[in-house]
């Protein structure tokens, strides 16, 4: 049974580029989130899918824009990069009637220079 | 609003000393609350959680109780291991997750 996966593991991007970072729940999970955490810092909540839409968001900018496809895998597109967006995405899934329990792939090490 | 304050590491312990990492928080409700431990190059796992006041979450040795009255949820273990070195994280929910900033700790032997 695979745990949940995350694609890449590593990029580099430069300013202003635009990344897209993928994710591919745990088997039987139908709930996505995404997280940001910043180096030294603890996750924080960007969004959740579940349903292919966005139902709940942190307090991040519209630059940060997610998508869940019908198999529930997802992916996380980030605009107009900042020097700040350099940080470990993480991905958690879930059940939609259990959410509190999640669990959470390695993450996505973005570098923006 | 809700929030997570986690005691500031680092820490660094002898092996088979025992482990107190604090955590206090504010939230808006009753919220679950979660420790979560990551280890170096991976993701986070969940280490334990307690969903009501007075219940004690345990798991590997490690144990934490949620207090309403203090809104603490402090994690202990009674003797650390090597093995236990890694980064841990209080979490609660409450719609969505809040974490706190980590604590890292390293067990010597």
């Amino acid at each position: 049974d695979a745990g949940v996966t995350q694609s890449p593991t590593h990029l580099i991007k430069t300013r202003g580029q635009q990344v897209t970072l993928r994710c591919s729940p745990k088997s039987g999970h139908d709930t996505v989130s995404w997280y940001q955490q910043a180096l030294g810092q603890g996750p924080q909540f960007i969004f959740q899918y579940y349903e292919e839409e966005e139902r709940q968001r942190g307090n991040f900018p519209d630059r940060f824009s997610g998508h869940q496809f019908p198999n529930y895998s997802s992916e996380l597109n980030v605009n107009a990069l900042l020097l700040g967006d350099s940080a470990l995405y993480l991905c958690a899934s879930s059940l939609r009637q259990n959410q509190e329990t999640q669990y959470f792939g390695p993450g996505t090490r973005l570098l923006v220079l | 609003g809700n929030s997570v304050t986690q005691m500031e590491g680092p820490v660094t312990l002898s092996e088979e000393a025992f482990l107190t990492i604090n955590c206090t928080y504010t939230a808006t409700g009753y919220p679950s609350l979660f420790w979560y431990v990551q280890y170096p190059g991976e993701g986070l796992q969940l280490l334990l959680k307690a969903t009501k006041a007075d219940d004690k979450g345990s798991n590997k040795g490690f144990e934490a109780t949620y207090r309403k009255e203090t809104t603490s949820f402090h994690l202990e273990k009674g003797s650390v291991q090597v093995s236990d070195s890694a980064v841990y994280f209080c979490a609660l929910s409450r719609n969505q997750f809040y974490f706190g900033t980590g604590t890292s700790l390293t067990v010597i032997p």
